[in-house]
């Protein structure tokens, strides 16, 4: 069984600050991450993957996520975070072989003035 | 990349009736999924939808309650039964052009309040 967990619900930046969201999983094969974001009113959209490839994954608007398999941690960084980066994110897991997405209880990013 | 129609993106409904979500995609697929969000929660995988084929339901989701269709490789609806405020949710229609483990493509998600 497949299972994520996001650390913090909700999280508190100053612009200009680092981003640090929290994501571990727990699979009993070779899993395949995702991290998507939010908007209000509008549909998930990817912000990166990671399918077994390089372990530091860079995605879009500046973010990056390392897959750290010793530590099952998939977190998602952003060196600097924008007014535009406040939104849900969320992290999520699969594995080949199977269309089923399990994904983490979603963690609302806040940026602060 | 997919872009994904849903209508409609929000409404409320009174207990015990019933609504159907529309999701209509850009391109031809050949799996859609309808996910729910309900508030403070995470998205929770209600059922696959594949043309041709009875759709394929989750644990703790049955047909009678969420009844969907999938007429053709570009649309696909989701009906929710007998309303009650315990669903009140998100709905969330998506696909995955690549195939298992590619990325999934979302609606903007149908927000149904029901009183």
């Amino acid at each position: 069984a497949q299972s994520v967990t996001q650390l913090g619900s909700h999280v508190s930046v100053s612009e200009g600050a680092l981003v640090l969201l929290r994501c571990n999983y727990s699979s009993s094969v070779p899993p395949y991450l995702f991290w998507y974001v939010q908007y209000p009113n509008q549909g998930l959209q990817l912000l990166l993957k990671y399918t077994s490839a390089a372990t530091l994954v860079k995605g879009i608007n500046g973010f990056e996520a390392e897959f750290k398999k010793s530590e099952t941690s998939f977190h998602l960084t952003k060196p600097s975070a924008h007014m535009s980066d406040a939104a849900e994110y969320f992290c999520a897991v699969t594995h080949s072989g199977t269309y089923k997405y399990i994904f983490g209880t979603g963690t609302r990013l806040k940026v602060l003035a | 990349s997919a872009v994904i129609s849903q209508k409609p993106s929000r409404d409320i409904c009174q207990r015990g009736t019933s609504l159907t979500i529309q999701c209509q995609v850009d391109s031809q697929v050949t799996m859609m999924f309808w996910y729910r969000q309900q508030p403070g929660q995470s998205l929770t995988l209600i059922a696959t939808a594949n043309q041709g084929s009875e759709a394929t339901y989750e644990s703790g989701f049955v047909i009678d309650k969420f009844p969907i269709s999938r007429p053709n490789l570009t649309f696909s609806t989701l009906t929710v039964s007998n309303m009650s405020p315990e669903d009140s949710s998100i709905y969330l229609c998506s696909v995955d052009l690549q195939g298992n483990t590619g990325e999934l493509f979302f609606g903007e998600g149908s927000r149904l309040t029901v009183l």
